[in-house]
């Protein structure tokens, strides 16, 4: 199994849809995760982590299964601002470690 | 209270020349990490690194690319010799254990 592997999509859905990515990991030690937007031809945003089973901000709701190794984002309501590559990130320990991306997920939200 | 400092934003070389991409961390971080962009691809880890010590280089190319982050003054990534491949978008992120921080990037352009 590849260290993160997202789908890339794209993922073409209408405004007010709810869309969902996935993402799974090699690593088992990995305590925590991250998603992070990624706007055309600009430098990756944090936007949420997920220490232990879920996180959830407003419309975005991110979700852990340590069993089966994998993350999910979760965006109700989409909006058209809301079209970028969505970036999982799966450290390699605890603490400071580095950092492995995966490829992203594009998503476009349409009118 | 500024974020991930890079400069230059654009940086033109011939080949054959050399490089200096320079990364300021944010405030208070000690941690800087170094991922390249290439066109239509995903991040790709280079190097992690410590104020005077490299962490992690396993993502550096064996030969021509070099980077420090010395006691004083920013993290430096050094491309000598470029060639047209290493035409790429080069982004510094700096970290807290609850996530890393990129900056604006460097967009280099080997003519």
């Amino acid at each position: 199994r590849k260290e993160v592997e997202q789908d890339p999509g794209p993922f073409n859905v209408p405004e007010g849809a709810t869309v969902a990515f996935n993402c799974t990991y090699s690593n088992s030690a990995s305590q925590s995760f991250f998603w992070y937007r990624q706007d055309c031809r600009k430098e990756p945003k944090l936007l949420m982590s997920v220490y232990s089973s879920g996180n959830e901000d407003g419309r975005f709701t991110a979700q852990l299964n340590r069993a089966s190794q994998y993350i999910s984002l979760l965006i109700r309501d989409s909006k058209l601002s809301d079209s970028a590559t969505y970036l999982c990130v799966v450290p390699a320990g605890s603490g400071y470690s580095t950092l492995t991306f995966g490829k992203g997920t594009m998503l476009l939200v349409s009118p | 209270n500024a974020g991930v400092m890079q400069n230059p934003r654009h940086l033109v070389r011939r080949r054959g020349q050399e490089a200096r991409l320079r990364c300021s961390p944010m405030k208070g971080h000690s941690h800087v990490y170094w991922y390249r962009q290439l066109p239509e691809e995903g991040l790709k880890f280079m190097v992690y690194l410590q104020k005077e010590n490299i962490i992690d280089e396993s993502g550096m190319p064996k030969e021509r690319f070099s980077a420090e982050f010395p006691k004083e003054g920013p993290s430096i990534l050094r491309i000598q010799q470029v060639v047209r491949g290493d035409s790429a978008a080069y982004f510094c992120a700096s970290s807290r254990e609850e996530g890393a921080f990129f900056g604006q990037g460097t967009r280099l352009t080997v003519v």
